[in-house]
């Protein structure tokens, strides 16, 4: 069966300081993945898709990057994090064509 | 653009009470319509999908919601709620791009249930 990691599950980061937050898949192969940041009372915002290695889709211009080096692996990051980078990020994945995604257990970034 | 409404921020009912989520989108073409659901501590997960056909849905634990093209709703129901559904549920519309399908989410309706 397939499964999702993301790490760290909590993270607390000085203002200015660089982020790099890592989402890997395992049991499925070349799966588009996804990078979403939750707001409380905001829903789920999504930040980046890719539907392959070395293809990154931006949704909305930010302070956060993405790259996949990897087949399953998806990192997000900045280099220099503002306090309102702080949030719940969720990475997911889908496969193919199947038109649902499947959660990580998410990152708490509280940056101060 | 496309975008997803949840009309109930926060929803307390008691034990074996019904319940009726509401979920209304905007989208002018085909969709694929979702409820998650995110326990406290645990992943977001999937409770059920449209796609086509029958547009009343199951989904887990009880679970079902109905597509009612003409209003453009996906209302979230369950005929009696236990202290376990506490929880916070999404509305989600799929708007599929090139490759791959970019998911629209509600703002989410907390759930909280009295024993």
């Amino acid at each position: 069966s397939q499964t999702i990691h993301q790490w760290p599950a909590t993270l607390v980061q000085p203002v200015g300081s660089p982020l790099s937050l890592e989402c890997t898949v395992e049991g499925t192969s070349n799966p588009n993945l996804y990078w979403y940041r939750q707001a409380a009372g905001r829903g789920l915002q999504l930040l980046f898709y890719s539907v392959g290695i070395g293809q990154i889709s931006s949704e909305v211009p930010q302070n956060l990057s993405a790259s996949r080096p990897q087949d399953r692996q998806f990192i997000l990051s900045s280099k220099k994090l503002l306090l309102s980078d702080s949030g719940f990020y969720l990475c997911a994945w889908e496969q193919g064509a199947a038109d649902t995604q499947y959660f990580g257990p998410g990152t708490r970034l509280t940056v101060l | 653009a496309q975008s997803v409404s949840q009309h109930n921020h926060h929803v307390i009912l008691s034990e074996a009470a019904s319940l009726e989520l509401g979920c209304n989108y905007s989208y002018g073409g085909t969709v694929n319509l979702f409820w998650y659901v995110q326990y406290p501590g645990q992943h977001l997960q999937l409770l059920l999908k449209y796609f086509s056909g029958d547009p009343l849905v199951k989904g887990i634990k009880g679970f079902e919601a109905e597509f009612i093209k003409s209003k453009f709703s996906f209302n979230l129901r369950k005929p009696s709620v236990q202290w376990s559904d506490t929880a916070e549920y999404f509305c989600a519309v799929n708007a599929r791009d090139s490759s791959a399908s970019k998911i629209i989410f509600g703002s989410g309706t907390r759930l909280s249930i009295r024993p």
